[in-house]
């Protein structure tokens, strides 16, 4: 069983860039969600994706967006990056249904310069 | 609007002794809370969890407590060990999982 596996780990891009992050779901978990996590607060909560389909979505403006495949796998994309996007960006996905847990990638540090 | 709090930035807990973490969250609807520890350069890993229809759930060291008429939790670490240090959350399950802003553990050997 692999667990869920981000990708990069540190990105740095210039203001005004677009960026995407990867990641790969834990086998047999069909929702992914993705949070952002700014330098001391915790986790906030971006969207939620379940069979390919966006099924929740945090206070974040519409340049975030996000797919899922077939496979489970998911991106998140970033359109014309601010400095305060600057951030830790963490993958989590767990298995639909019931009270859960999620298992959590080890997140991929964006620098927006 | 923070919905899961955790106002205690830091605590410092001498190796053997109790850990004790508080977190506290607004909305009556929450149903499932978990506990998630995170060290640098990781994501966070999960600890433990309790169920809204429980008050209490144990998992070796770790104890979750739930009040939730005074919508609080609590997780308890005994006895506590220098490889517990890390960045502790909590997390409320509705549509999404709702996080505090962490608590940072130092157990001092």
């Amino acid at each position: 069983e692999t667990g869920v596996t981000q990708s990069p780990t540190h990105l740095i891009k210039t203001r005004g860039q677009q960026v995407t992050l990867r990641c790969s779901s834990q086998s047999g978990h069909n929702t992914v969600s993705w949070y952002q996590q700014a330098l001391g607060q915790g986790p906030q909560f971006i969207f939620q994706y379940y069979r390919e389909e966006e099924n929740g979505r945090g206070n974040f403006p519409p340049r975030f967006s996000g797919l899922q495949f077939p496979n489970y796998s998911s991106e998140l994309n970033v359109n014309a990056l601010e400095l305060d996007d600057s951030a830790l960006y963490l993958c989590a996905s767990r298995f639909s249904g019931g009270q859960t847990e999620a298992f959590f990638g080890q997140g991929t540090r964006l620098t927006v310069v | 609007d923070q919905q899961v709090k955790q106002n205690s930035p830091s605590l410092s807990v001498q190796e053997g002794r109790i850990s004790i973490l508080n977190c506290d969250y607004t909305n009556s609807m929450f149903d499932y809370f978990l506990w998630y520890k995170k060290y640098p350069a990781e994501g966070p890993t999960f600890l433990i969890s309790i169920s809204s229809i429980k008050d209490k759930n144990e998992d070796g060291r770790f104890t979750v407590f739930l009040n939730k008429s005074a919508k609080h939790l609590s997780l308890h670490i005994v006895p506590s060990q220098p490889g517990d240090s890390a960045v502790y959350f909590c997390a409320a399950s509705g549509n999404q999982f709702y996080f505090g802003t962490g608590t940072s553990l130092t157990v001092i050997p």
